[in-house]
């Protein structure tokens, strides 16, 4: 069975500071890696995808998050927030196992930031 | 481009009555749909997920069922609403295989009074 935790429930920050919201994962198989943003009363949007390939990878809205295999970490960044930040972050793995594709949810971080 | 709709965006219904939420998909072909639900202060719980017309797999035993009877339409409903039903129901949809990101409705804001 896979599982992801994100480490930190509230994460409060003041605008333009840098902001790491971080996630850590388990699975015996191969995993691909999502970070979603969830706006009061919206649904989940995608912020970034890990597949393959280079660890470090880009997502909207400035955001990038780097896939670290060996710490089984897969941790989201952003150098300097904006208000417009505020918001729920979710981290997510999909692998196969079985005969099934398992996909899990982090219980979330909620990002504030502060003027 | 591919969109998706859900409604209603917020409903309050009383105990015992019952549930019928819609969410529909445009712009792709036999995509994999999901419900999920966000009770407060809490993450998300996967409800049902369907690989195809009539194919309804659910993940928790609870008072709701879920339908599907065209490719892209997805509804979840419930004969007689409890309380515990209250929350923030979010459908999904997916396209390809383990690789593939989920993308989300708007969600539907359930109270039940």
């Amino acid at each position: 069975a896979q599982s992801v935790t994100q480490l930190d429930s509230q994460v409060p920050v003041f605008e333009e500071a840098p902001v790491e919201l971080r996630c850590n994962y388990s699975s015996s198989v191969s995993v691909y890696l999502f970070w979603y943003v969830q706006y009061p009363n919206q649904g989940l949007q995608l912020l970034l995808k890990y597949l393959s390939g280079s660890t470090l990878v880009k997502g909207i809205n400035g955001f990038e998050a780097e896939f670290n295999k060996s710490q089984t970490s897969f941790h989201l960044r952003k150098p300097s927030v904006h208000i417009s930040d505020t918001a729920e972050y979710f981290c997510a793995v999909s692998s196969y196992s079985g005969s099934a594709r398992q996909l899990t949810f982090g219980s979330g971080t909620q990002l504030t930031v502060l003027p | 481009s591919q969109t998706i709709h859900q409604w209603p965006a917020t409903l309050v219904q009383p105990v015992g009555s019952p549930l019928s939420l819609e969410c529909t998909v445009e712009g792709t072909s036999n995509p994999n749909l999901y419900w999920y639900r966000q009770a407060a202060g809490r993450g998300l719980q996967l409800l049902f997920y369907s690989v195809g017309i009539g194919q309804i797999s659910s993940e928790v035993p609870q008072n709701l069922s879920a339908s599907r009877p065209q490719d892209r339409q997805f509804i979840l409903s419930s004969k007689k609403l409890l309380l515990s039903d209250s929350g923030f129901y979010l459908c999904a949809w997916s396209v390809g295989g383990t690789s593939s990101p989920l993308h989300f409705g708007n969600g539907t804001r359930l109270t039940v009074t």
